[in-house]
């Protein structure tokens, strides 16, 4: 079965410093994808970034990037030069065979002035 | 071009009664999948529709029906509601289904549901 894992319930950045947010992944499949949503507290869930199985580097997207290292299934998702903006939460997920898309239980990013 | 549109964006029920939402993905977009979001469960997987297939269902019980519809708008239907349905229904549009789907998922602003 799959399954995804995001241990940090909440955590603080300072705003303009870096900050990594943990995902690990469990999956039989040989060809999956991987995926980090936004949802701000305005509730709607917004498309970060998408990793595939078989991608060689790692994907980016502006101040996102997302650190794959498939032997530990893990996609951890950087997020580069906080913006207070950024507080939100942050879903880890990842869609295989049996065309559904599951999720980790998110990460509560705040940002500090 | 125009966003998911979930119809209504909220809504108060009673135990017993029953709930149909609604949801039009972007024009062109042939997936639509159904999520129930609650503080204590987190996001839930409830169906995934393309071009009028139920292609998954997640592990919920029988009275979650959804359809799709020639057009891809998407209905869900809850029959005989219990007050632990309240949640927060998103609804997510794609262009492909499965493992195709590396544009991401476009996701409606939700229909929040009361039981009481």
């Amino acid at each position: 079965a799959q399954k995804i894992t995001q241990t940090q319930p909440g955590m603080f950045v300072q705003e303009k410093e870096a900050v990594t947010l943990d995902c690990t992944y469990d999956t039989s499949d040989p060809s999956y994808g991987l995926f980090w949503y936004k949802q701000p507290s305005s509730g709607e869930m917004i498309f970060l970034i998408y990793q595939g199985s078989y991608d060689q580097q790692n994907a980016t997207e502006g101040r996102y990037s997302l650190n794959f290292q498939k032997a530990r299934k893990s996609a951890n998702l950087v997020i580069s030069a906080s913006q207070l903006g950024d507080s939100a939460m942050y879903f880890c997920a990842m869609n295989g065979g049996g065309f559904k898309t599951i999720f980790g239980a998110g990460t509560r990013l705040f940002v500090k002035a | 071009k125009a966003g998911v549109t979930q119809t209504p964006r909220y809504l108060i029920k009673t135990r017993g009664q029953q709930v149909t939402l609604s949801c039009s993905p972007i024009s062109g977009h042939r997936s639509v999948s159904w999520y129930q979001q609650t503080p204590g469960q987190g996001l839930q997987f409830l169906f995934e529709y393309f071009s009028e297939t139920q292609r998954n269902k997640g592990n919920f019980p029988g009275r979650f029906s959804g359809r799709q519809f020639s057009n891809s708008r998407s209905e869900m239907n809850v029959s005989t509601l219990e007050l632990g349905d309240s949640a927060l229904y998103l609804c997510a549009s794609s262009l492909a289904s499965g493992a195709d789907t590396n544009y991401g998922y476009t996701f409606g602003s939700g229909t929040r549901l009361t039981v009481v």
